[in-house]
């Protein structure tokens, strides 16, 4: 089982969609979890942290489920400039990040 | 803050060659950096564990006698793939941990002809 696991899509959504993705992983002993975007041929940047309680940021929306060891992303009124690759990235301790190999979002007008 | 460089951004080089690959922290030390590889359609793979002044820890599977990293201060971390071949045309990114977070740099893309 990979550490981490993403639906690779594409999800093809409208502008104004509300669209969630899905991500697991392996190691129970993971320790924090983040979302990143990344778009083509660009570098990963940090979208947020995800914390057990849920957190929101803007139209972002992350919860985490330890007990399934599960991870989601809920974006709401998807804009064009959302379509990128978003990963799932778990610390397994000493600063060291497993990314997934992230969910492709495509909003179109 | 944190800002991160890379150079080169990308490399064309023939088989055969080396390439260095410079990752500096421009506005902070890094006692730790990391590189990274990613393929097309692929998520990012880490590579090594760059430490300050000792020698990096390499992922399974990772050659650390092909891939050489050295971390000779605290805002220079390079990677020099020897021999280069077409297989390890990739996009090399490196990190610099900073505050629990890591800070990514902009990539350099590799093709070896």
């Amino acid at each position: 089982r990979k550490e981490v696991e993403q639906d690779p899509g594409p999800f093809n959504v409208p502008e104004g969609a509300t669209v969630a993705f899905n991500c697991t992983y392996s190691n129970s002993a993971s320790q924090s979890f983040f979302w990143y975007r990344q778009d083509c041929r660009k570098e990963p940047k940090l979208l947020m942290s995800v914390y057990s309680s849920g957190n929101e940021d803007g139209r972002f929306t992350a919860q985490l489920n330890r007990a399934s060891q599960y991870i989601s992303l809920l974006i709401r009124d998807s804009k064009l400039s959302d379509s990128a690759t978003y990963l799932c990235v778990v610390n397994r301790g000493y600063s060291t990040l497993t990314f997934g190999k992230g969910t492709m979002l495509l909003v179109s007008p | 803050g944190a800002v991160v460089s890379q150079h080169p951004s990308w490399v064309i080089c023939k088989s055969g060659t080396s390439v260095k690959i410079e990752c500096r922290s421009l506005d902070f030390q890094a006692t730790t950096m990391f590189w990274y590889r990613q393929f097309p359609k692929q998520s990012l793979m880490l590579m090594a564990t760059s430490n300050e002044g000792s020698k990096a820890t390499y992922e399974q599977g990772v050659e650390k006698d092909k891939f050489l990293i050295n971390h000779a201060s605290l805002t220079l971390s390079t990677l020099t793939v020897t021999s280069a071949h077409p297989e390890d045309s990739s996009f090399y990114i490196c990190s610099a941990a900073s505050s629990g977070r890591q800070y990514f740099g902009p990539g350099t893309r590799l093709t070896v002809t």
